[in-house]
């Protein structure tokens, strides 16, 4: 069974554009969370998206947004990009919204903001 | 709110040595506990997970963690490390649901 994929894998944008990511879960499974990983911060969650829906937001600006699509894929769009962006997004999913259920992570899309 | 606090940034060890990782939690409820490994240029991988029941949780890789719910620790061990576990390893909790709550990581350094 495949992974889960993130697209791209790298990335080189400019501050205040804005950037598109991408993740494919693992073939049935229908929930996916999204985790910015820096050097200062660590890993912080993002948001969450079940169903089409997303069912809990992590402490980000309006900036960051998401979105899931019938087939469970997902994007998080991040407009206006500043410095402190730059990071690697990793995307995980899992088969239901539960802690019981192992969450898989995506191998993540490294950011750079110039 | 939860949080997790991981008492070494890195921890150099010698290969076939035993290692413990530490990682204690603060909740006001009743949490679940987890160990990633990251490798360079990867994701994170499930080492090992704590539901319920038994304290002592055995994992891939020849990991092993016991909670202690008094001392509010999750301790991550192993016997005997080689090369290859050379990573950077992150404990996790959460109180339900999929939002976890990640440690700063401990970067594991094995050497001959």
């Amino acid at each position: 069974k495949a992974g889960v994929t993130q697209t791209p894998r790298y990335l080189i944008k400019t501050r205040g554009q804005q950037v598109t990511l991408s993740c494919s879960p693992i073939s049935g499974h229908r929930s996916v969370s999204w985790y910015q990983q820096t050097p200062g911060q660590g890993l912080q969650f993002l948001f969450e998206y079940f169903s089409e829906t997303q069912r809990n937001k992590g402490n980000f600006p309006g900036r960051f947004s998401g979105r899931q699509f019938s087939n469970s894929r997902s994007e998080m769009n991040v407009s206006t990009l500043e410095l402190g962006d730059s990071a690697l997004y990793l995307c995980a999913s899992s088969l239901v919204s539960g802690v019981n259920y192992e969450q898989y992570f995506g191998p993540g899309t490294r950011l750079t903001v110039t | 709110a939860q949080s997790v606090t991981q008492l070494d940034s890195q921890v150099p060890v010698f290969e076939e040595a035993p290692v413990e990782l530490r990682c204690n939690y603060s909740s006001s409820v009743s949490v679940y506990l987890f160990w990633y490994v990251q490798y360079p240029n990867q994701g994170l991988q499930l080492l090992l997970k704590y539901l319920s029941g038994s304290t002592l949780v055995k994992g891939i890789n020849g990991f092993e963690a016991e909670f202690n719910k008094s001392q509010t620790s999750f301790h991550l061990r192993k016997p005997s490390v080689h090369i290859s576990d050379t990573a950077e390893y992150f404990c996790a909790v959460t109180t339900g649901y999929s939002t976890l709550t990640f440690g700063k990581g401990t970067m594991l350094l094995v050497s001959p």
